[in-house]
């Protein structure tokens, strides 16, 4: 069945860049997907690309997709104390998403 | 403003009483969800709507049921039959152009 895995934890300086990971299973998803899940909230959708793309930027956000290998990386840039909080990647299919585990992103001052 | 409700967002029961966690969404979204969220497990699907009066098991449906009478509402009843019912819930909805679900802010559930 389908599967994302993603590392639970990532610590970083700030000012560094985080680079977060992720790996899928279902070769057909169409959209892949990152939210930011802050304390005691719910998710919110930070970036999504299409499954025919490498790369796409927004702002401090860059995400690649190696189809071949179905890893997805979220890379933050100059990353702010206000950057902690869970990331997820989800891939679409059959109308749903399925999402990783997250990965809790610590951002030392 | 437009968005997802989720009431209340603690909710206490004893073990062995159902209870309806409440969703309501003024986006005019056709599509609705319920996740359950445990530390550690990301987010699984107990059950979806992708129109009103229909709607499909997810991945953990199993104890749980929902109806959807209404194309904004979207309640998810936790029954005694679920083994392990402590968990954060979280509904989201999404309309069938937009590629984004949006989140309600959750409900924490704890059942002794």
């Amino acid at each position: 069945g389908e599967d994302v895995e993603q590392s639970l934890f990532l610590s970083v300086r700030e000012g560094d860049s985080s680079v977060i990971n992720c790996t899928y299973t279902d070769s057909s998803s169409t959209y892949l997907y990152w939210y930011k899940q802050e304390p005691g909230a719910g998710l919110q959708l930070l970036t999504y690309i299409f499954s025919n793309m490498d790369m796409k930027q927004d702002q401090r956000l860059t995400v690649l997709l190696n189809k071949k290998d179905k890893h997805l990386s979220l890379r933050i840039a100059d990353t702010q104390t206000g950057d902690s909080a869970i990331y997820f990647c989800a891939e679409s299919t059959g109308g749903k998403l399925i999402f990783g585990q997250g990965t809790e992103l610590s951002v030392k001052p | 403003d437009g968005g997802i409700t989720q009431s209340p967002k603690y909710l206490f029961r004893k073990e062995g009483q159902n209870v309806t966690l409440s969703c309501e969404q003024n986006l005019n979204h056709d599509a609705m969800y319920w996740y359950r969220q445990d530390p550690g497990q990301g987010l699984r699907l107990i059950y979806y709507s992708q129109i009103v009066n229909d709607f499909q098991k997810g991945d953990i449906a199993e104890g749980y049921s929902v109806s959807r009478e209404k194309k904004e509402s979207f309640p998810l009843t936790v029954t005694s039959a679920q083994k392990n019912p402590t968990a954060f819930y979280l509904c989201a909805s999404t309309d069938r152009t937009s590629l984004e679900q949006y989140f309600g802010p959750g409900t924490r559930l704890t059942v002794t």
